[in-house]
């Protein structure tokens, strides 16, 4: 079975430009989570998707952020226009339905997003 | 509001000593407790979790954690370090009476160096 994927696995792009990240989750997983990590800091949610809805999207930062999840399978997320502050590895998780899931989230490897 | 606190950026071993990383939390009602690691340049993998039942749990690689509910703890241990066990570490929380799907919250990490 495949894990979660993401693409591409690093961006650098100038402050102003658009990136778009992707993230394939788990095949049936519903739960679709889009997590931040800066350098030496916590990993902090941004929001979450169960399938094409969005669930939370209490940590994402400002509007210059959007995420969608068109029908419920793989999802995006886009910056525009991007600022320094941005710079981050950018993970997705999925998870399977509540009653099967006792939290455990399925990462994937990770967007590194380098703002100059 | 839910929080996780990892006190030490990095803790160093020698290999074949044992090694605690340590990981206090604060939540509302009971939690549900992971670690997660992550090896470099790849995604976070699930180490254990603890929802209920034996305050020791056991998890992939060796490692164990024990949670406290009376100091709101949930350190990782190893008895006998690995070289291989060098990675940074991620304690999280969830609290279970949250509603389907909710996101975990995230500690900012522990470097875990163990030296031959």
């Amino acid at each position: 079975e495949a894990g979660v994927t993401q693409f591409p696995s690093h961006s650098v792009i100038e402050k102003g430009q658009t990136v778009t990240l992707r993230c394939d989750p788990i095949s049936g997983h519903d739960n679709l989570y889009w997590y931040r990590r800066v350098m030496g800091k916590e990993i902090k949610f941004l929001l979450h998707f169960v399938k094409e809805s969005k669930q939370d999207e209490s940590g994402m930062p400002n509007n210059r952020f959007l995420a969608e999840r068109t029908g419920g399978t793989y999802s995006t997320l886009k910056v525009q226009p991007a600022e320094l502050e941005d710079s981050g590895v950018y993970f997705c998780a999925s998870s399977p339905d509540w009653g099967t899931n006792t939290g455990e989230l399925f990462f994937g490897e990770g967007s590194r997003l380098t703002v100059l | 509001a839910q929080s996780v606190a990892q006190p030490e950026d990095q803790v160093n071993v020698a290999e074949g000593n044992p090694l605690t990383v340590k990981c206090t939390y604060s939540v509302s009602g009971n939690p549900y407790l992971f670690w997660y690691v992550q090896y470099p340049n790849r995604g976070l993998q699930f180490l254990l979790k603890y929802i209920t039942g034996d305050n020791l749990v056991k998890g992939s690689y060796g490692f164990e954690a024990e949670f406290n509910k009376s100091q709101t703890s949930f350190h990782l241990k190893k008895p006998s370090a690995l070289v291989s066990d060098s990675a940074l570490y991620f304690c999280a929380v969830r609290a279970l009476a949250h509603q389907a799907g909710t996101a975990l919250i995230f500690g900012k990490g522990t470097t875990l160096s163990v030296s031959s």
